[in-house]
């Protein structure tokens, strides 16, 4: 069974430039969610996909937006990078939307300069 | 007040000795109860679901009180390998949607001396 993969693991961006983080769910996993996880803080939740529409959003700015694909892969994009998005890109899978116990990827590290 | 909150700690305890994460949760609609495990500059893993009867798996005891929003973690005869940041996590409804999220605490950081 393979599990939740995230590309890439590391990434540095310019203040201002856009970004692309993709994520493969777990086989059989059709929910999807992104955490924003900053030094010494909890993973905080950024939205949510389940087959393919968005069904929940935290308390991020529209500059952050997703997608999901019909074989539930995702992407989070993040426009008009900021300082404060340097942080652990955290996307998570489960087979059901209510049913938690999620997968997480490994994360994907940006820092922006 | 945070959804979830947790002992802000850090714990630093010698092995063998039992350790205690405590946990509360603002939203009563909550669904479900977990607890993850993270290693430094790691993903979080799944260290156990919690349950309103309580549920143990070997060294670890998770509870859960919905009447007052508790949820907790024993640890007992802690190793080395125990040493880690506990996140409290609960799936509430919530997030601009009808449906559930993950809503984490802010971690517990146990370090284990030998």
């Amino acid at each position: 069974e393979t599990g939740v993969t995230q590309s890439p693991t590391h990434l540095i961006k310019t203040r201002g430039q856009q970004v692309t983080l993709r994520c493969s769910s777990q086989s059989g996993h059709n929910t999807v969610s992104w955490y924003q996880q900053a030094l010494g803080q909890g993973p905080q939740f950024i939205f949510q996909y389940y087959r393919e529409e968005e069904n929940g959003r935290g308390n991020f700015p529209p500059r952050f937006s997703g997608l999901q694909f019909p074989n539930y892969s995702s992407e989070l994009n993040v426009n008009a990078l900021e300082l404060d998005d340097s942080a652990l890109y955290l996307c998570a899978s489960s087979p059901t939307v209510t049913a938690g116990g999620y997968t997480f990827g490994s994360g994907t590290r940006l820092t922006v300069v | 007040r945070k959804e979830v909150e947790q002992d802000p700690g850090p714990f630093n305890v010698p092995e063998g000795a039992t350790v205690a994460f405590n946990c509360t949760y603002s939203n009563s609609a909550s669904q479900s109860f977990f607890w993850y495990r993270q290693d430094c500059r790691k993903e979080p893993k799944l260290l156990m679901s919690v349950y309103s009867s309580g549920n143990e798996d070997g060294r670890f005891t998770a509870q859960l009180n919905r009447a007052s929003q508790y949820i907790s973690l024993l640890i007992r005869d802690s190793k080395l390998s125990d040493s880690a940041t506990y996140l409290c996590v609960v799936n509430m409804k919530g997030g601009g949607g009808s449906n559930y999220k993950l809503t984490f605490g802010k971690g517990t950081l146990l370090t284990v001396n030998p």
